[in-house]
């Protein structure tokens, strides 16, 4: 138990659905990130916020949308998606976003896109 | 080829050897990050140094900054410790980013 929790554990979705990703952190942590970890690829920074503003988008197609309406909760917001957008999506947290800080990983999503 | 690779990719090992997983970036950084996935996703951070050894029970890390190289060891290797171990490194510069090596894939064989 690392004290990010995220929800759903599982989703299956089709190419025409709109779903959220829902992260929540219990550490008190300043900054959020999202990650996407793909079969047999190292896992991909997706969004960084730090005090509730983002302050990395790495280059991600707009059909994920993510949202910080507070320092503990994190969401993302998935439309139109394709299935080469199924993988697990990892959301963590740090005390701040600054550089030497570990970091604190949820469980994860499995997503699936069919 | 990525800035941070791992070798090696899958390694089985009976219960009771000694383990070794190597790590070599090829940028700066300011502190190297070990982690451990098991089956399921989640992840856990082992350790985070940036400089000589750091131990947690049977679970030992070193970085040689010169070399750009970490290892990590587990001494009397458990079927428990069956997991992807994940080596990462943080940018010296700026913001936090952490850059991912592709994991190390471990069985321990009963």
């Amino acid at each position: 138990e690392t004290g990010v929790t995220q929800t759903p554990r599982h989703l299956v979705m089709g190419m025409t659905n709109k779903k959220s990703l829902k992260c929540e952190q219990h550490l008190g942590h300043n900054a959020m990130y999202w990650y996407k970890q793909s079969a047999k690829k190292p896992l991909e920074l997706m969004f960084v916020y730090s005090l509730e503003e983002r302050v990395e988008n790495n280059s991600v197609p707009s059909r994920f949308s993510p949202e910080c309406p507070n320092s503990s909760h994190l969401f993302l917001h998935l439309h139109t998606l394709q299935p080469e957008d199924s993988a697990l999506y990892l959301c963590a947290s740090s005390p701040r976003q600054v550089t030497g800080n570990e970091q604190f990983f949820g469980p994860g999503t499995r997503l699936t896109v069919l | 080829k990525n800035e941070v690779e791992q070798s090696p990719q899958n390694l089985t090992a009976q219960e009771g050897e000694f383990i070794t997983i190597n790590c070599s970036y090829s940028v700066g950084i300011s502190a190297l990050h070990w982690l451990q996935q098991h089956p399921g996703g989640g992840i856990v951070s082992l350790f985070m140094l940036s400089s000589g050894k750091k131990k947690h029970g049977r679970l030992i890390a070193t970085i040689n900054i010169q070399e750009k190289h970490s290892s990590l060891h587990i001494t009397a290797s458990h079927p428990r410790d069956s997991a992807v171990y994940i080596c990462a490194v943080s940018s010296p510069v700026g913001r936090e980013k952490l850059t991912f090596g592709t994991g190390t894939r471990l069985t321990i064989i009963p």
